[in-house]
């Protein structure tokens, strides 16, 4: 069984100031990471995945995340935002085993709300 | 289609009534995934369909939802004698299984379910 924490229900930041939105997870076995992003009124779009290799994954908009085994986490950070990115962040896994039941599925967090203050 | 398509976009209903929700996922795509969001919420895991094998339904919050999916491909979400805390968006997904984990979930827009 997975779980995901995302410590942060809402984050308020200032327009072209850094951001990071963090998430901890934990699994039995190893995990493929995912962010996705909700705008209002729409459905989720993939940010970025961590499936293997580098550590350091780049995604889309700018954003970046960092799979860090030994603390568990896939923090998503971007060094300055925009009012276009005032939004709904989540952070997901799923188990890599095909044939686990664990990877039929993603496992979410429950968001943080990111708003950008002009 | 280019996209997963959900419908309707927006449902009211009465309490006590039956609802059907609509998945169309991105041709090709074996898998296909039903989630909930409730207010305030994270996603909740409902249903999962692969293929011909049986859906994996451990998500089901009662006998009150069933899902089915015919020909491998559209999906209807049915919720029976709706409850107020029915409410919430109803997401459906559809990824290349077993490459979901390569490339994760295509999401459709949700359907909102307002039970009144």
């Amino acid at each position: 069984a997975q779980s995901v924490t995302q410590l942060d229900s809402q984050v308020p930041v200032f327009e072209e100031a850094p951001v990071e939105l963090r998430c901890n997870y934990s699994s039995s076995v190893s995990v493929y990471l995912f962010w996705y992003v909700q705008y209002p009124n729409q459905g989720l779009q993939l940010l970025l995945k961590y499936l293997s290799g580098s550590t350091l994954v780049k995604g889309i908009n700018g954003f970046e995340a960092e799979f860090n085994k030994s603390q568990t986490s896939f923090h998503l950070r971007k060094p300055s935002v925009h009012i276009s990115d005032t939004a709904e962040y989540f952070c997901a896994v799923s188990g890599l085993r095909i044939s686990s039941g664990s990877a039929r599925q993603l496992t979410f967090g429950s968001g943080t709300q990111l708003t950008v203050l002009p | 289609g280019a996209g997963v398509s959900q419908s309707p976009s927006n449902k009211v209903t009465e309490k006590g009534k039956d609802v059907e929700l609509r998945c169309d996922p991105i041709s090709g795509h074996t898998a296909l995934y039903w989630y909930r969001q409730s207010l305030g919420q994270g996603l909740e895991f409902l249903i999962y369909f692969q293929g011909n094998s049986a859906p994996d339904k451990s998500g089901l919050p009662s006998d009150r939802f069933s899902a089915e999916r015919t020909g491998g491909s559209v999906s209807t979400l049915t919720i029976q004698r709706t409850q107020q805390e029915d409410s919430a968006v109803y997401l459906c997904a559809s990824s290349f299984d077993p490459g979901q984990g390569a490339g994760g979930y295509t999401f459709g827009s949700g359907t909102r379910l307002t039970v009144v």
